[in-house]
This record gives C-alpha cells, structure tokens and sequence, in this order.
C-alpha cells in the first residue's frame, strides 16, 4: 500500500513570510499527525485529528500555526508568519485508529528553513 | 503525564558486536511503548512495540526490546551490529487518552568497522 505523501519536501523562506505543507495519510486511516521535529531533539505532536475534527492541540502555537483537514482525507499545515525558531522537520503520520495497537506511518518530512 | 528517558544521547559499538540502547518510561497506566528508528534524511520507521502482552518483544532487523515494569525500563537490544544500524533510535510512550506519540530525545548508534 501506498505510505504517507508529504509536500513540498524541502523549503527555505525568509522570516515572516508564510509557508504551508500537504500531507495525504495512508487511505482508510482516520487519524492524522502533524510532528515538529526540531534537529537534535525527538518529534513533539503539534496537532491531532481523527477524521476532519481536532483531538488535541494543546502544543500548536495557535498566533501563528494553523491546520485543517477538510473531508477527513488530506490536510494542510501553514505558518504564517514564520520565525527563525520555525526551523524544523516537519513530519506527518497516520493510523487506522487511536487504540495502543494502532501503529502510526510516518511520511518522509518536509524539512523548513527559516533565514 | 507520562514520558520516556532515553539515558545515552550517543552509542558507538563495533561492527558485530552487540547493541543497548537504555530507555526508561514514566507512565500512570500499563503503557504502549515503542521504538522508532530514523536513518538520514529518510522517515521513522516502526522498529517494534510493546502494548502489554509478551514483555519481550521482537521487532525488524533483529532487534528486540524487553518490558521490565519493576524498573521502568524498555531496553532496545541487537546481539550483532551492522553498518546499516547506523541512525537515531527513539524510545516512545503513547499517550493512554489521546493517542498521541511522545518521544525521547534520541540515541545516536554509531557503527564501526
């Protein structure tokens, strides 16, 4: 089956611009991840949806970060603006459920770079 | 709340010999706990999980992990290195209410020739 699509893979913008990221999880799952993955440091959950509704947000920097997942399927992540400390890969992962058995896939990362 | 300590930030082992990457977990509730493992420039992938039913677990690429709840610990173990082991290891607790993965810092395994 096909994994977990991220776009665009790499980008460099310049400080207070605005950036936004794709992500299309694996088909049937219900659950959806967005990850910042800052260098040096493990993953930290950003937001949570299980199928077009928000679980858990608690650590997105609402001034700034936004996601939505329209129709339970794809999703899209925007800073806006961005800072230097946005600096980071940007990871999204899926799963079937939110059970302890249900495994998360990641996707390859969108890796941002703030200048 | 819970949590994970992954208690060496760097491992460097020979090639062929055996591998420990140390984690210790802090959790109010039988936890999930897993190991990720993400090579350059590529995506985590699923090394093994422990979701309470046989405490040692056995994952890809010969990699096993053992639950030992008296001390908190889910040690990652190899009995032979090779090159390709090479990565960032994470040790990671879910969250029991939303699901959510939360990770440790990472371990750094540094093979030799």
């Amino acid at each position: 089956e096909a994994g977990v699509a991220q776009s665009p893979r790499y980008k460099i913008i310049e400080k207070r611009q605005s950036v936004a990221f794709w992500c299309n999880p694996i088909s049937g799952h219900a659950t959806l991840y967005w990850y910042q993955q800052i260098l040096g440091q493990g993953p930290k959950l950003l937001i949570q949806f299980q199928n077009n509704g928000v679980v858990d947000d608690s650590q997105l920097p609402k001034d700034r970060f936004s996601a939505e997942r329209l129709k339970g399927v794809d999703s899209t992540l925007k800073i806006q603006p961005a800072k230097l400390e946005d600096s980071a890969v940007y990871l999204c992962a899926s799963s079937f459920g939110r059970g302890g058995a249900d495994t998360q896939y990641f996707g390859p990362g969108t890796r941002l770079t703030v200048l | 709340a819970q949590s994970v300590t992954q208690l060496d930030s760097h491992v460097s082992v020979s090639e062929g010999t055996p591998v420990l990457l140390r984690c210790n977990y802090s959790s109010s509730y039988s936890p999930s706990l897993f190991w990720y493992v993400q090579h350059p420039n590529k995506g985590l992938q699923l090394l093994l999980k422990y979701t309470s039913a046989a405490t040692l677990v056995k994952g890809i690429n010969g990699f096993e992990a053992e639950f030992k709840k008296s001390e908190t610990s889910f040690h990652l173990t190899k009995p032979s290195a090779h090159m390709s082991d090479a990565a960032e290891y994470f040790c990671v607790v879910r969250s029991s209410n939303t699901g959510k993965l939360i990770f440790g810092q990472g371990t750094t395994l540094q093979v030799k020739p």
